[in-house]
């Protein structure tokens, strides 16, 4: 299991880019990068996953580099919905998964 | 499709007490997963099943059992509960291995042990 590495916490105004950086030195070749998002009182819910390059949807972008030792989650214009902690995850199959603390994202008026 | 869900969303129990949360899911998934998150903490995994009627020991297994009674739903009991074990409880569920491991997770269950 990769261990994962995050800011503890971001601020951000409205209107602006996000870009949340994750370190996983030690990522195993079959290991997927997944991201989280998890409101107060709720579980964490899915955003994203890739294993290389970019991989974009409708809420979020996830750019992997060639070496796969970091991954950035980028989130294009924030609202104060938006406002979470996010959690960055890089295993492959039945393992220990561990969340960690996650970054929580504090997104301001 | 309601997607995983667990009962009951509040507990209050005395020590020593038991009890069994419940988790259910209507997506077919292979897998599925507990995990306990404490206050300001991430979350960390308690046990898990791969299919009916497996289960392994996750991070923090002590004082918890579970059970895959069916493909849908997943238990986990606390025999003798401990003011430890007060936290928040989230059941989740994943396609794995026939897909990749992305979980889907239910609403918690809060529970407080005196």
């Amino acid at each position: 299991l990769a261990k994962t590495t995050q800011p503890i916490s971001m601020d951000s105004y409205e209107g602006q880019e996000v870009n949340i950086t994750c370190s996983h030195n030690n990522i195993a070749t079959n290991d997927y990068i997944t991201w989280y998002q998890q409101f107060p009182s709720q579980g964490p819910r899915f955003i994203i996953q890739g294993y290389k390059t970019k991989v974009t949807n409708e809420v979020a972008s996830l750019f992997i580099p060639a070496d796969r030792k970091s991954s950035t989650l980028s989130l294009p214009r924030v609202s104060l919905s938006d406002t979470a902690v996010y959690y960055c995850l890089a295993f492959g199959g039945y393992q220990k998964v561990t969340f960690g603390t996650g970054t929580k994202l504090q997104v301001i008026p | 499709n309601a997607g995983v869900t667990q009962t009951p969303k509040f507990q209050v129990l005395k020590t020593g007490q038991s009890m069994t949360l419940q988790c259910a899911q209507d997506m077919n998934h292979n897998s599925m997963y507990w995990y306990r998150q404490d206050p300001g903490m991430g979350l960390r995994l308690i046990y898990y099943s791969a299919s009916e009627g497996t289960t392994d020991k996750g991070e923090v297994p002590n004082g918890y059992n579970v059970s895959r009674l069916n493909k849908r739903e997943f238990s986990l009991r606390l025999e003798s509960a401990a003011p430890s074990q007060t936290s928040v409880y989230f059941c989740a569920s994943s396609e794995y291995p026939s897909g990749k491991d992305t979980q889907y997770f239910g609403p918690g269950t809060r529970l407080t042990v005196l």
